[in-house]
Order: C-alpha cells, then structure tokens, then sequence
C-alpha cells in the first residue's frame, strides 16, 4: 500500500489566503520531509521533522506532525503567486539495513495561488 | 545542504537506444539515490547507489534494464537501456538523507523516448 497520501490533491487560492496540506502514512517513521516541485523540475527541499517532534516553522511554512494520528500537515501563511507548486511529502522509515535512507513520497499536492 | 548537478538536464531519444544520465554531488556523501517520476506522478525509488558495490534495486526496476555506477563519494551515473516510450520521465538522483538527515534532489533529467 501507499505510504504517504497527501490531500488534497488540488488547491487553489487567492494570493494573501493560506494553503494547508495533509498527508498520511501508515508505518512508523524516522522522519517525515516536504519538498516543492516547480513545473516537473526537481524538488526543493522545504523542511524536515523528526518523529520525536510536534511541530516545525521556517518563514512562512509550519509543519506538524501527528504520530499516533501518522499525519502531517504543512501550512503555508500569506500565500503568493510565486507559491504556485506541487508539494510532496516524503517519509523515511524507522529503522537501518536497506531501508536507511529511503524516502517514500506520496502522490503530491498542486498548488495554485492566484494574483 | 549538498548542491547536486545532472546531465543532461533533458534529452529525446529513439526507441532501443540507451541514454547515461550522470549525478554530480559537491561533497561527499554516503548515500545516493535515483528515482523515477513518470508524467503527472510522484516519485518512485528506483536504487540506491552504493560506492564501491552493486546497487540495491527496489521491487519492479533490475540491473539489466538501469545499471548504475558509483565510482566514488561525489559522483553516479543511471543508465536507461533499450528504451522505450514507457520509459518516457523525469529521473532524479538525491543525496544525502538517513537519520534525521536532509535528502536533497537534484534537477533532474527529461527523458522523452520516441
């Protein structure tokens, strides 16, 4: 089965609103990670939370994650034009031997802010 | 965080050729990795890049079909042999990541196979 659904699939907003994204998982993880796709180029790495933590700020991202729920959510405040992207989650499993550094990504958010 | 080249950035081909794709990391590390990003999907791993031993090909991908190399801490190369349209995507290598360590993508590869 699919490790990290995200939701939802699509958004769309107007500039200055915030966007707030979910994703699911279902084994335990090490870390959950998010990442912005710009027009099918590669990903940017946005931030990372580790499974001992609640919750994760950069400028204007926050990020939480909930374990016992294994869901995560970013939130993008005071959106902007420029913010236009898939969003992906990514999670890397508990655990060494070949799962070390995997990431599992799930299907991906589209992001639309308008003017 | 590690800044990651590839080449080349996109390519056409023609049915039953192979294409090399190279992955350049400026530092060293000990993991890299190449996925998949088929048109309007997500990621899928494809392999990890070991250095100094095979690569660890994940379930639906074999050797035969993308072998890898990793020579050293910096550098990868994929391959895409025999192509196909199926094989049409977007390939990426990362590097970095296990632990609580940041796995950092580079800016991938357009294959389009004709």
């Amino acid at each position: 089965s699919q490790q990290g659904e995200e939701d939802p699939q699509a958004l769309s907003i107007q500039e200055g609103e915030n966007a707030t994204m979910n994703c699911s998982y279902k084994t335990s993880i090490n870390n959950l990670q998010w990442y912005r796709q710009n027009s099918g180029r590669g990903l940017v790495h946005l931030i990372l939370i580790r499974s001992n933590e609640r919750e994760k700020h950069s400028g204007r991202l926050r990020v939480t994650l909930d374990t016992s729920k294994k869901s995560s959510s970013l939130l993008i405040t005071a959106s902007r034009a420029a913010d236009t992207a898939s969003y992906f989650c990514a999670t890397a499993l508990r655990g060494g031997g070949t799962s070390y550094g995997k990431l599992t990504f799930g299907q991906g958010t589209i992001l639309t802010v308008h003017p | 965080s590690a800044v990651i080249s590839q080449k080349p950035s996109r390519d056409i081909c023609q049915r039953g050729t192979s294409l090399t794709i190279q992955c350049q990391v400026d530092s060293q590390v000990t993991m890299m990795f190449w996925y998949r990003q088929q048109p309007g999907q997500s990621l899928t791993l494809i392999a990890t890049a070991n250095q100094g031993s095979e690569a660890t090909y994940e379930s639906g991908f074999v050797i035969d079909k993308f072998p890898i190399s990793r020579p050293n801490l910096t550098f990868s190369t994929l391959t895409v042999s025999n192509m196909s349209p199926e094989d049409s995507s977007i390939y990426l290598c990362s590097a970095g990541g296990g632990g609580t360590n940041e796995q950092f993508f580079g800016p991938g590869t357009r294959l389009t196979v004709l």
